[in-house]
Parts: structure tokens; C-alpha cells; sequence
């Protein structure tokens, strides 16, 4: 079975903080994936980055950085100087085998405020 | 923008109602996915077309009722709903299904049954 947590439920920060999404996996598969989704109040999932279980090269993207470790099953998302527009949900997902169900942790609402 | 369109963004309908969310995508894609997202909650995965033929039923209600006239589009009938049915329905794409293939969603449409 697989399992994605998420355990922060709510962080706040103020406009030009850096800030860390925590996300833990669980799956007792070799091979899967990890995504990260934003969802802002309008409701779209917006695909942020996706991760396989043989790359566990850091990503950065702009502001945006992503820090797999295999070796405590996490896939940290971090946002450097947030800025307003960047509130919103954060997902991160799991899927894996031939399955095409991600399975989703139950995000992490940022707030960033000036 | 997301590439994946869903009409219409919000739904009020009565119990009696009849009606239908739509959704397109010309990315070529040929899986297509409905989910629905209650308030504060992940997605959760509704249906899995998969090159028009109906993969995944996640035992959802027949008063849900799927359908995917060509590999561009995908319906969702709704019929004889009950106010827990309110919720956001995303509709999503990927190139196939398979737990490689990134899924991209729509900006879902807001259904509330009265």
C-alpha cells in the first residue's frame, strides 16, 4: 500500500521568507514517481514537478527547489522568497507500478502575506 | 493555462436535475480521469478512461454516469444527486495511463446540489 504524508497542514509566512513543504512517502515498490501539484483558490491542480524513484538529483526551478532523499523517503519542496501569489494548496503525490491512481497527501495550505 | 478545459466552472442543481459536466483536451492524450475533491480534502480518483474504453471505476454511484464520446472528450452525467455530492470535479489527461505519465488537470468544475 502506499502513503503520502503531509504533516504540515497550515504555514504562514510573510512575503520574502524562504519556506519548506514537508512531504513522506511510503511504497514498497522500487520504482515510482512523486509529484508535487499547487492548487490555488480557483481550484486548478497545477502540475509542479515530477520525480522518479532512480533520480534523486535536486531540482531547482526559479524560486522553486525540490530535495529528494531516498534514504528517508522524503520529497521536501522548498519556495524561496515567497512571494503573495504563491498561496495556495500544496499536494504531493505518489504513483506507482502500472497503477495510474495517485495517491495524494492531504496538502499544506501556505499563506503569505506582505 | 491549463490545456485540459472544463465546462461549466460552476453547477447549482436540484436533486431532480440532469446534467452534465464536460471536459476537453488537445494535448493528444489518450487517458482521461475524473476526480472529485471535497472542501479541505486531496482528490479522489472517480473514473480512468484509457483510448475511450472505461479502465478504473472507483465504485462510484451510477447516479454518476461517465462517458467519452472521442479521445478528446470526456462527460460526466449527473443524475438524481444528493446534496453530499457537492464538490469540485477536476477532470485530468496524460499521455497514457501508468504511473510514469505526469497527469494534468483542468480547473475543475464547482457543482453544488440543492
Amino acid at each position: 500500500a502506499q502513503k503520502v504524508t503531509q504533516a504540515q497542514t497550515e504555514i504562514s509566512v510573510v512575503e520574502k521568507e524562504d519556506v519548506t513543504l514537508d512531504c513522506v512517502y511510503e511504497t514498497r515498490d522500487t520504482t515510482y514517481y512523486l509529484f508535487w501539484y499547487k492548487q490555488p483558490p480557483s481550484g486548478e491542480l497545477v502540475f509542479l514537478i515530477r520525480r522518479n524513484s532512480f533520480d534523486e538529483q535536486n531540482e531547482i526551478s526559479g524560486r522553486y527547489s525540490w530535495n529528494f532523499q531516498k534514504s528517508t523517503s522524503s520529497f521536501n519542496f522548498t519556495i524561496t522568497a515567497s512571494q503573495v501569489v504563491d498561496s495556495a494548496v500544496y499536494f504531493c503525490a505518489l504513483n506507482t507500478g502500472t497503477a495510474s491512481k495517485l495517491t495524494f497527501g492531504t496538502g499544506t495550505r501556505l499563506q503569505v502575506t506582505l | 493555462d491549463t490545456e485540459v478545459t472544463q465546462t461549466p466552472k460552476h453547477l447549482v442543481m436540484g436533486m431532480t436535475n440532469k446534467k452534465s459536466l464536460k471536459c476537453e483536451q488537445h494535448m493528444g492524450h489518450r487517458a482521461m480521469y475524473w476526480y472529485k475533491q471535497k472542501a479541505k480534502k486531496p482528490p479522489e480518483l472517480m473514473f480512468v478512461y484509457s483510448y475511450e474504453k472505461l479502465s478504473i471505476n472507483e465504485s462510484v454511484p451510477s447516479r454518476f454516469s461517465p462517458e467519452c464520446p472521442n479521445s478528446s472528450l470526456l462527460n460526466l452525467h449527473l443524475h438524481a444527486l444528493q446534496p453530499e455530492d457537492s464538490a469540485l470535479y477536476l477532470c485530468a489527461s496524460s499521455v497514457r495511463t501508468g504511473s510514469g505519465n505526469t497527469i494534468y488537470f483542468g480547473e475543475g468544475s464547482w457543482l453544488t446540489v440543492v
